[in-house]
């Protein structure tokens, strides 16, 4: 099945810096990579997603990246502010509807 | 406001109970999940209904019972738990388009459930 790997486990970045989340995924026949945040004591919600078909995608301080080849899509988040705090999941999606999540990120914005 | 709805918040049960969590969704959505996640760990798949048909069953063992009664609802039947079965239950619904789930998943809040 998927197996899907996430790095760092934790951030911790300074309030207007760059943050860079990595993650690789096994199966080529994954085709849908979202990106979920969760506050503490939250429900996941989506932030952003990219499909198989495009390279990159940007929604204002927030960017994804895929590289089919290599199997491994990144997030960036610029100029970090204190609320995007919290874990991040990265996910590879079969057509099938299996979602598989890597382990998650703890992201710290120090103000 | 979550378009997502589940009830209960939270549930305590003992191993001998039989206990239903609901989901229930108005977004037209014909594909519904079950998830689980334990404390600092992402959310693992259960059960998969596309168009109100169960479609994936993770190996998930048969004291959970899922049903989808219409394609709004979602129930997860609980029957002789385990105290490691505690757990937060998330329930999540997402567009099925031409038969793919290429779509982000709604996530409602969970049900906080403790098996004592």
């Amino acid at each position: 099945g998927e197996n899907v790997e996430q790095h760092p486990s934790t951030l911790s970045v300074q309030e207007g810096d760059s943050a860079v989340i990595k993650c690789t995924y096994s199966d080529s026949a994954s085709n849908y990579f979202p990106w979920y945040k969760q506050e503490l004591g939250k429900r996941p919600q989506l932030i952003i997603d990219i499909r198989s078909n495009v390279g990159e995608k940007k929604d204002q301080r927030i960017a994804v990246t895929l590289n089919k080849t290599a199997k491994h899509f990144s997030l960036h988040i610029t100029e970090t502010q204190p609320e995007d705090s919290a874990v991040y999941f990265c996910a590879a999606s079969s057509r099938a509807g299996k979602s598989t999540f890597g382990d998650g990120t703890t992201l710290t914005v120090k103000p | 406001d979550t378009e997502v709805t589940q009830t209960p918040k939270h549930l305590v049960m003992g191993m001998t109970n039989k206990k239903s969590l609901k989901c229930e969704q108005h977004m037209g959505h014909r594909a519904m999940y079950w998830y689980k996640q334990k404390a600092k760990k992402p959310p693992e798949l259960m059960f998969v209904y596309s168009y109100e048909k169960l479609s994936i069953n993770e190996s998930v063992p048969s004291r959970f019972s899922p049903e989808c009664p219409n394609s709004s609802l979602l129930n997860l039947h609980l029957h002789a738990l385990q105290p490691e079965d505690s757990a937060l239950y998330l329930c999540a619904s997402s567009q099925v388009d031409m038969g793919f789930h290429n779509s982000p998943l709604h996530f409602g809040n969970g049900t906080r459930l403790t098996v004592t």
